[in-house]
């Protein structure tokens, strides 16, 4: 198994593009997160998804979209990049269905806005 | 809304010196989990503690949930240049519908 795939690992945009950042699972998790990391805030939650074809928003989700169209994928859409969105952008899946609670990251996507 | 504070934000210990990262939550949580990043890396889980008042241990590594399910830390003993990274906690609020909030992270670094 390959757990938990993130696509790209590295970008660079200029202010006002877009793009989407995929993530893949095949663990068959019904939980998906995304996560953004900035230096010294930890990881805060974007939008999160608690099966297929559902999402919802987290805690930082201004300027951000995503879809669930199949269970193993998460896509995270920037619109119209901004430099406050250069960060390090992690995806998670977790077995919920198993009663557990353990986050599994992707190897994150280093994402810089210029 | 609810915070989880986790302190200090650095720490640079001798190696075979000890370590402590500790975290503190506005509101009761059902349950409080622990991760390591390595620089470079993505947090890899580490622990769950559910019950008030748990201890456990990995190896060198102890892991405590306060009584009142507030607070929790991470004890290593005697670290060495393999603990290198970055230990986040992460709690789960039982009140406000089960969202994971993670502490800013303490970054360990060990001389040798």
């Amino acid at each position: 198994n390959a757990g938990v795939t993130q696509t790209p690992k590295f970008r660079v945009l200029k202010t006002g593009q877009s793009m989407t950042l995929l993530c893949a699972q095949d663990m068959n998790h019904e939980y998906m997160y995304w996560y953004r990391q900035d230096p010294g805030m930890g990881l805060r939650l974007i939008h999160y998804s608690v099966g297929e074809g559902t999402t919802a928003k987290g805690e930082v989700p201004d300027g951000y979209n995503v879809s669930r169209l199949k269970k193993q994928n998460f896509l995270l859409g920037l619109e119209s990049a901004a430099p406050s969105q250069t960060s390090v952008y992690f995806c998670a899946s977790v077995d919920r269905a198993r009663g557990t609670d353990t986050q599994y990251f992707g190897p994150g996507t280093r994402l810089t806005v210029l | 809304g609810q915070q989880v504070m986790q302190i200090p934000q650095y720490q640079h210990v001798q190696e075979g010196e000890d370590f402590t990262t500790y975290c503190n939550s506005s509101t009761t949580l059902s349950n409080i989990q622990w991760y390591k990043q390595r620089p470079g890396g993505h947090p890899v889980f580490l622990i769950q503690l559910v019950k008030s008042g748990e201890v456990k241990k990995q190896k060198r590594l102890t892991f405590q949930f306060g009584e009142a399910k507030k607070n929790s830390s991470l004890h290593i003993t005697a670290t060495q240049t393999t603990d290198v990274g970055t230990y986040f906690c992460a709690g789960r609020d039982g009140n406000q519908g089960g969202k994971l909030i993670f502490g800013q992270g303490t970054e360990l670094s060990v001389k040798p």
